[in-house]
């Protein structure tokens, strides 16, 4: 079963706003991650964030983390046509070597 | 360094035929995991290769489906007597050591496979 689920599964914003993205789990994990599929493409890691940390920056994005919530967000500051892509969440656990269970995604379009 | 390599890119294969679909890890990676991804959806994982062994195949389907990461040369996914239901896209990440230490996972572009 899925055990990170992206809300909302589609985004659209225009050039210069900001994006938010939510991830909720179900059961505890060691570090949950984000990571983005531009279309027909691979997907490249983007941040990873550990249980014991609240917040982590990169660039334009900033991912926190509430564990007492079971929930995740990703922010994309000051989008750019390039953000536009699938957006995932991975939780990864102990119990499964730490292999990340992915989401079904959020697709974000930024409109220039 | 490249990066990690999936061939083909592209594969059409007729029901009932085998597909073989080939990773090469990062230089220095001896970790190799294969998902499949079907339109619309997330990645889910299949099974987990360390040099000569599987350490985790619980996502595997249990008939027709095999995977091997020999000592040389590339990982290996194997799907014989493929179904439509087969047809989707197999991502391929490799890491550096397993992944309980953080360690990232780099993926390949895939391999989109179309059973016709």
């Amino acid at each position: 079963s899925q055990q990170g689920e992206e809300d909302p599964q589609a985004l659209s914003i225009q050039e210069g706003e900001n994006a938010t993205m939510n991830c909720s789990y179900k059961t505890s994990i060691n570090n949950l991650q984000w990571y983005r599929q531009n279309s027909g493409r691979g997907l490249v890691h983007l941040i990873l964030i550990r249980s014991n940390e609240r917040e982590k920056h990169s660039g334009r994005l900033r991912v926190t983390l509430d564990t007492s919530k079971k929930s995740s967000s990703l922010l994309i500051t000051a989008s750019r046509a390039a953000d536009t892509a699938s957006y995932f969440c991975a939780t990864a656990t102990s119990r499964g070597s730490y292999i990340p269970t992915f989401g079904r995604g959020t697709s974000l379009i930024v409109h220039p | 360094n490249a990066g990690v390599m999936q061939n083909p890119r592209h594969l059409v294969r007729r029901r009932g035929q085998e597909a073989r679909l080939r990773c090469s890890p990062m230089k220095g990676h001896s970790h190799v995991y294969w998902y499949r991804q079907l339109p619309e959806e997330g990645l889910k994982f299949m099974v987990y290769l360390q040099k000569e062994n599987i350490i985790d195949e619980s996502g595997m389907p249990k008939e027709r489906f095999s995977a091997e990461f020999p000592k040389e040369g590339p990982s290996i996914l194997r799907i014989q007597q493929v179904v439509r239901g087969d047809s989707a896209a197999y991502f391929c990440a490799s890491s550096p050591k397993g992944l309980a230490n953080s360690y990232e996972q780099y993926f390949g572009p895939g391999t989109r496979l179309t059973v016709t």
